[in-house]
Protein backbone atom coordinates (compact mmCIF):
# COMPACT_ATOMS: atom_id res chain seq x y z
CA UNK A 1 0.00 0.00 0.00
CA UNK A 2 2.44 3.35 -1.40
CA UNK A 3 1.84 6.19 0.83
CA UNK A 4 3.55 9.26 1.63
CA UNK A 5 5.82 9.01 4.87
CA UNK A 6 6.36 12.19 6.87
CA UNK A 7 9.15 12.10 9.85
CA UNK A 8 9.35 12.67 12.61
CA UNK A 9 5.45 12.52 13.64
CA UNK A 10 5.91 15.05 16.66
CA UNK A 11 8.70 17.30 17.38
CA UNK A 12 9.64 19.82 20.08
CA UNK A 13 12.14 22.13 20.32
CA UNK A 14 13.63 25.27 21.84
CA UNK A 15 13.01 28.87 19.62
CA UNK A 16 16.36 29.17 17.97
CA UNK A 17 17.14 25.66 17.10
CA UNK A 18 17.22 24.32 13.93
CA UNK A 19 14.38 21.58 12.62
CA UNK A 20 14.31 19.18 9.45
CA UNK A 21 11.11 17.73 8.73
CA UNK A 22 11.50 14.77 5.76
CA UNK A 23 9.39 13.26 3.90
CA UNK A 24 9.46 10.05 1.22
CA UNK A 25 6.65 10.87 -1.34
CA UNK A 26 5.24 8.13 -3.35
CA UNK A 27 7.24 6.44 -5.78
CA UNK A 28 6.47 7.95 -9.24
CA UNK A 29 4.99 10.89 -8.56
CA UNK A 30 6.67 13.79 -9.76
CA UNK A 31 5.07 16.52 -7.38
CA UNK A 32 5.76 16.95 -3.93
CA UNK A 33 4.00 19.57 -1.94
CA UNK A 34 4.28 21.55 1.76
CA UNK A 35 1.76 22.51 3.58
CA UNK A 36 1.53 23.96 7.28
CA UNK A 37 -1.89 24.06 9.20
CA UNK A 38 -2.82 25.72 11.99
CA UNK A 39 -6.04 27.08 13.86
CA UNK A 40 -5.82 30.36 12.76
CA UNK A 41 -4.70 30.35 9.01
CA UNK A 42 -5.87 27.06 7.72
CA UNK A 43 -4.11 24.99 5.03
CA UNK A 44 -1.24 26.91 3.86
CA UNK A 45 0.86 26.13 0.71
CA UNK A 46 4.53 26.43 1.46
CA UNK A 47 6.15 25.31 -1.37
CA UNK A 48 5.67 22.94 -4.09
CA UNK A 49 8.31 20.57 -5.98
CA UNK A 50 7.78 19.24 -10.34
CA UNK A 51 10.25 16.78 -11.12
CA UNK A 52 12.87 18.11 -8.33
CA UNK A 53 12.74 21.21 -9.29
CA UNK A 54 10.89 24.14 -6.77
CA UNK A 55 7.95 25.50 -8.81
CA UNK A 56 6.87 27.97 -6.29
CA UNK A 57 7.71 29.00 -2.48
CA UNK A 58 6.22 32.00 -2.72
CA UNK A 59 4.43 30.57 0.57
CA UNK A 60 7.39 30.41 2.46
CA UNK A 61 8.85 33.12 4.65
CA UNK A 62 12.62 33.26 2.74
CA UNK A 63 14.32 33.94 5.70
CA UNK A 64 13.80 30.98 8.05
CA UNK A 65 12.49 28.29 5.69
CA UNK A 66 13.61 26.28 3.12
CA UNK A 67 12.65 23.02 1.10
CA UNK A 68 15.05 20.84 -1.37
CA UNK A 69 14.65 17.08 -2.79
CA UNK A 70 18.00 16.00 -3.03
CA UNK A 71 16.45 13.13 -4.57
CA UNK A 72 13.05 11.45 -5.79
CA UNK A 73 12.49 9.83 -2.68
CA UNK A 74 13.29 12.36 -0.19
CA UNK A 75 12.22 15.93 -0.01
CA UNK A 76 12.95 18.04 3.01
CA UNK A 77 11.53 21.58 4.79
CA UNK A 78 13.70 22.83 7.50
CA UNK A 79 13.00 25.64 9.82
CA UNK A 80 16.42 28.03 10.88
CA UNK A 81 15.98 29.66 13.44
CA UNK A 82 12.84 28.13 14.42
CA UNK A 83 10.16 30.21 16.21
CA UNK A 84 7.11 29.61 18.39
CA UNK A 85 5.09 31.06 15.79
CA UNK A 86 5.77 28.57 13.30
CA UNK A 87 4.19 25.90 15.97
CA UNK A 88 2.09 23.58 13.96
CA UNK A 89 1.09 20.44 11.52
CA UNK A 90 3.21 20.49 8.17
CA UNK A 91 2.20 18.15 5.81
CA UNK A 92 3.66 16.87 2.90
CA UNK A 93 1.52 15.07 -0.32
CA UNK A 94 2.74 14.08 -3.55
CA UNK A 95 1.39 13.46 -6.73
CA UNK A 96 1.24 12.34 -10.51
CA UNK A 97 0.21 15.92 -11.33
CA UNK A 98 -1.53 15.71 -14.43
CA UNK A 99 -5.21 17.65 -15.09
CA UNK A 100 -7.49 15.64 -12.51
CA UNK A 101 -4.93 13.86 -10.56
CA UNK A 102 -5.44 14.15 -6.69
CA UNK A 103 -2.33 14.69 -4.46
CA UNK A 104 -1.78 12.37 -1.73
CA UNK A 105 -1.08 13.43 2.05
CA UNK A 106 1.46 12.14 4.60
CA UNK A 107 0.11 12.23 8.09
CA UNK A 108 2.00 15.02 9.32
CA UNK A 109 4.64 16.73 11.80
CA UNK A 110 3.33 18.29 14.68
CA UNK A 111 5.78 20.78 15.49
CA UNK A 112 5.65 22.98 18.64
CA UNK A 113 8.50 25.80 19.11
CA UNK A 114 8.74 26.12 22.82
CA UNK B 1 -5.67 33.93 -8.39
CA UNK B 2 -7.19 30.60 -7.77
CA UNK B 3 -9.17 30.61 -4.35
CA UNK B 4 -11.89 28.48 -3.00
CA UNK B 5 -14.76 29.26 -0.46
CA UNK B 6 -16.80 26.46 1.67
CA UNK B 7 -19.12 27.15 4.41
CA UNK B 8 -17.53 27.55 8.08
CA UNK B 9 -18.58 25.51 10.57
CA UNK B 10 -18.93 24.10 12.43
CA UNK B 11 -21.76 21.75 11.49
CA UNK B 12 -23.86 19.74 14.15
CA UNK B 13 -26.26 17.32 12.68
CA UNK B 14 -27.60 14.19 14.12
CA UNK B 15 -27.01 10.80 12.86
CA UNK B 16 -29.37 9.92 9.70
CA UNK B 17 -30.09 13.49 9.14
CA UNK B 18 -28.58 15.68 5.71
CA UNK B 19 -25.59 16.68 5.44
CA UNK B 20 -24.60 19.63 2.65
CA UNK B 21 -21.35 22.17 2.72
CA UNK B 22 -21.08 24.69 0.01
CA UNK B 23 -17.77 25.48 -1.94
CA UNK B 24 -17.54 27.44 -4.44
CA UNK B 25 -14.30 28.67 -6.38
CA UNK B 26 -12.67 31.17 -8.43
CA UNK B 27 -9.88 29.84 -11.35
CA UNK B 28 -8.99 30.78 -14.44
CA UNK B 29 -9.62 27.91 -17.26
CA UNK B 30 -11.06 24.50 -16.10
CA UNK B 31 -9.66 23.28 -13.05
CA UNK B 32 -10.48 19.42 -11.67
CA UNK B 33 -12.52 19.60 -7.95
CA UNK B 34 -12.08 17.69 -4.98
CA UNK B 35 -13.39 17.25 -1.74
CA UNK B 36 -10.76 15.82 1.32
CA UNK B 37 -11.50 14.67 4.79
CA UNK B 38 -9.56 14.98 7.82
CA UNK B 39 -9.88 12.72 10.94
CA UNK B 40 -8.44 13.48 14.13
CA UNK B 41 -4.09 13.30 14.35
CA UNK B 42 -4.62 12.46 10.58
CA UNK B 43 -3.51 13.91 6.90
CA UNK B 44 -6.13 14.63 4.63
CA UNK B 45 -7.62 11.86 2.37
CA UNK B 46 -9.10 12.46 -1.01
CA UNK B 47 -13.33 11.58 -0.63
CA UNK B 48 -13.80 12.33 -4.21
CA UNK B 49 -13.03 14.38 -6.98
CA UNK B 50 -14.23 16.00 -10.64
CA UNK B 51 -12.28 16.85 -13.47
CA UNK B 52 -14.80 18.20 -16.06
CA UNK B 53 -18.20 20.49 -16.12
CA UNK B 54 -21.33 18.03 -14.65
CA UNK B 55 -18.96 15.15 -13.38
CA UNK B 56 -20.20 13.95 -10.27
CA UNK B 57 -17.99 12.61 -7.99
CA UNK B 58 -19.01 10.05 -4.98
CA UNK B 59 -17.77 8.12 -2.34
CA UNK B 60 -18.68 6.23 1.18
CA UNK B 61 -22.10 7.80 0.39
CA UNK B 62 -20.91 11.29 -0.83
CA UNK B 63 -21.71 13.45 -3.98
CA UNK B 64 -20.58 16.49 -5.84
CA UNK B 65 -21.40 17.90 -9.12
CA UNK B 66 -19.40 19.99 -10.90
CA UNK B 67 -21.26 22.90 -11.96
CA UNK B 68 -19.58 25.23 -14.09
CA UNK B 69 -22.31 27.49 -14.70
CA UNK B 70 -22.63 28.49 -10.45
CA UNK B 71 -18.50 27.94 -10.00
CA UNK B 72 -19.84 25.26 -7.22
CA UNK B 73 -19.09 21.64 -6.37
CA UNK B 74 -20.99 21.44 -3.17
CA UNK B 75 -20.99 18.58 -0.71
CA UNK B 76 -23.56 16.18 -0.09
CA UNK B 77 -24.57 12.86 2.12
CA UNK B 78 -27.86 11.31 2.12
CA UNK B 79 -27.73 10.10 5.85
CA UNK B 80 -24.85 11.04 7.95
CA UNK B 81 -22.95 8.64 10.53
CA UNK B 82 -21.06 9.54 13.83
CA UNK B 83 -18.24 8.16 11.57
CA UNK B 84 -18.23 11.43 9.49
CA UNK B 85 -17.81 13.52 11.73
CA UNK B 86 -14.52 15.39 10.04
CA UNK B 87 -13.58 18.04 8.61
CA UNK B 88 -13.87 18.80 5.08
CA UNK B 89 -11.93 20.52 2.95
CA UNK B 90 -13.10 21.71 -0.97
CA UNK B 91 -10.30 21.80 -3.05
CA UNK B 92 -8.83 22.91 -6.69
CA UNK B 93 -6.14 22.06 -9.22
CA UNK B 94 -5.96 24.63 -12.04
CA UNK B 95 -3.63 23.55 -15.29
CA UNK B 96 -2.67 27.79 -16.01
CA UNK B 97 -2.00 27.60 -11.79
CA UNK B 98 0.49 24.86 -12.77
CA UNK B 99 -1.77 22.56 -11.26
CA UNK B 100 -1.28 23.12 -7.75
CA UNK B 101 -3.86 22.48 -5.03
CA UNK B 102 -5.73 25.35 -3.62
CA UNK B 103 -7.74 24.60 -0.44
CA UNK B 104 -10.57 26.30 1.03
CA UNK B 105 -10.63 26.84 5.38
CA UNK B 106 -12.21 23.51 6.13
CA UNK B 107 -15.71 22.70 7.31
CA UNK B 108 -15.98 20.47 10.84
CA UNK B 109 -18.75 18.30 11.05
CA UNK B 110 -19.52 16.86 14.07
CA UNK B 111 -22.29 14.19 14.20
CA UNK B 112 -23.99 13.43 17.39
CA UNK B 113 -25.90 10.07 18.19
Amino acid sequence: DARVTQTPRHKVTEMGQEVTMRCQPILGHNTVFWYRQTMMQGLELLAYFRNRAPLDDSGMPKDRFSAEMPDATLATLKIQPSEPRDSAVYFCASGLVEAGTEAFFGQGTRLTVV
Amino acid sequence: GDSVTQMEGPVTLSEEAFLTINCTYTATGYPSLFWYVQYPGEGLQLLLKATKADDKGSNKGFEATYRKETTSFHLEKGSVQVSDSAVYFCALSSPRAGNKLTFGGGTRVLVKP
